[in-house]
């Protein structure tokens, strides 16, 4: 099976930077993905990491590390239209190419 | 403008009853999803199609059911054997089966059994 990991909540301060990490525990590990949901809304896709190092997007970055099992999504000059629940989400290969989720973060933005 | 809509935003079934949420995509996408989700919790993928008139069951399909008779479609009935429907469902599309990485989500069916 498959388990990922991520904080429940995080707070930052409008401007400021934060990381949501995300480790992971699976097998016929092939990427991670990160996803924005905004309460009541559909998830909108942010990046995905196939391979090791940073991926940057605008003010959004993501990082993996395969032999840590471990990435994060690093997003700077927040503002509060970033307040959302960030999840994090392995592809795996279980006889199809799926995804699956953690539990996700929830970001408040505060002034 | 291309994207997946669902219908209705809001249902309300008595127990027992079994009921059809829509999903359509006019994004020429391959692979479909339906994923679960409860308060606070991740999304759970119920089934998922690759191509037409072909389907697999995700990690929670008891008491769910499934179509695809066109690539445009994949309704999703919650059968009266679901033991806890009262959730809010999702539907995704993605351009490729090897793309699953990047879903596009409709905006959702919120589904209250009572």
């Amino acid at each position: 099976g498959q388990s990922l990991e991520q904080p429940s909540e995080v707070t930052a301060v409008e401007g400021a930077i934060v990381q949501i990490n995300c480790t992971y525990q699976t097998s016929g590990f092939y990427g991670l993905s990160w996803y924005q949901q905004h309460d009541g809304g559909a998830p909108t896709f942010l990046s995905y990491n196939a391979l090791d190092g940073l991926e940057e997007t605008g003010r959004f970055s993501s990082f993996l590390s395969r032999s840590d099992s471990y990435g994060y999504l690093l997003l700077q000059e927040l503002q509060m239209k970033d307040s959302a629940s960030y999840f994090c989400a392995v592809r795996v290969r279980t006889g199809a190419n799926n995804l699956f989720f953690g539990t996700g973060t929830r970001l408040t933005v505060i002034p | 403008d291309g994207g997946i809509t669902q219908s209705p935003k809001y249902l309300f079934r008595k127990e027992g009853q079994n009921v059809t949420l829509s999903c359509e995509q006019n994004l020429n996408h391959d692979a479909m999803y339906w994923y679960r989700q409860d308060p606070g919790q991740g999304l759970r993928l119920i089934y998922y199609s690759q191509i037409v008139n072909d389907f697999q069951k995700g990690d929670i399909a008891e008491g769910y059911s499934v179509s695809r008779e066109k690539k445009e479609s994949f309704p999703l009935t919650v059968t009266s054997a679901q033991k806890n429907p009262t959730a809010f469902y999702l539907c995704a599309s993605s351009q490729r089966p090897g793309q699953a990485y990047e879903q596009y989500f409709g905006p959702g069916t919120r589904l209250t059994v009572t």
